[in-house]
């Protein structure tokens, strides 16, 4: 697609239930990122896909928090056993490659999870 | 480690005011220096970047000079519009680790007409 799409655009969610996200990146674009941005706070880093490489997994908060990068296109974010301390925006990012100098980063416009 | 500091908002401005948001980077390497905005109901976007020192980064009427002896990246509008309304998120990517970028706290702008 033109831009980078995240699903849903809004979830609300017990506490305790697993949820999962997903981000379609732009097309052609190797690397892809998830942060999260809390009421109030700035953005936190949580996951970085590069390729086929290992995935950068040093920004997830807890165990409960994984994702996956099929085909190395699509991602998933799951949060199993939600807290409310998990409510959040989770964006999504993407760029043409690992190479941060002059490679634009691109934003889906964000699943806000509200777990209640 | 990366660290970027932003100016505390919200800051409110009457329109055609003069914007600066202040931004101080502590970064190993050589980072890239970035502005990001965020609309209301929207995602990140890029504002504007720049990748090495005295280096300006420009657009929609908005610039930031990469200053290296301040470890600086204030962000400038010399007249602000309603439509300017945003959070304004200043951000750096480290050179030599370039996984991921570090962002300030967001600073919220509001223009008045």
């Amino acid at each position: 697609g033109a831009g980078v799409s995240q699903s849903p655009s809004n979830k609300v969610t017990e506490k305790g239930k697993d949820v999962e996200l997903r981000c379609d990146p732009i097309s052609g674009h190797t690397a892809l990122y998830w942060y999260r941005q809390s009421l109030g706070q700035g953005l936190e880093f949580l996951i970085y896909f590069q390729g086929n490489s290992a995935p950068d997994k040093s920004g997830l908060p807890s165990d409960r928090f994984s994702a996956e990068r099929t085909g190395g296109s699509v991602s998933t974010l799951t949060i199993q056993r939600t807290q409310q301390e998990d409510s959040a925006v989770y964006l999504c990012a993407s760029s043409l490659g690992d190479r941060w100098s002059g490679n634009t980063i691109y934003f889906g416009e964000g699943s806000w999870l509200t777990v209640v | 480690g990366n660290s970027v500091t932003q100016m505390e908002g919200p800051v409110t401005l009457s329109e055609e005011a003069f914007l600066t948001i202040n931004c101080t980077y502590t970064a190993t390497g050589y980072p890239s220096l970035f502005w990001y905005v965020q609309y209301p109901g929207e995602g990140l976007q890029l504002l504007l970047k720049a990748t090495k020192a005295d280096d300006k980064g420009s657009n929609k009427g908005f610039e930031a000079t990469y200053r290296k002896e301040t470890t600086s990246f204030h962000l400038e509008k010399g007249s602000v519009q309603v439509s300017d309304s945003a959070v304004y998120f200043c951000a750096l990517s480290d050179g030599s680790s370039a996984r991921q970028l570090t962002f300030g706290s967001g600073t919220q702008l509001t223009v008045l007409p």
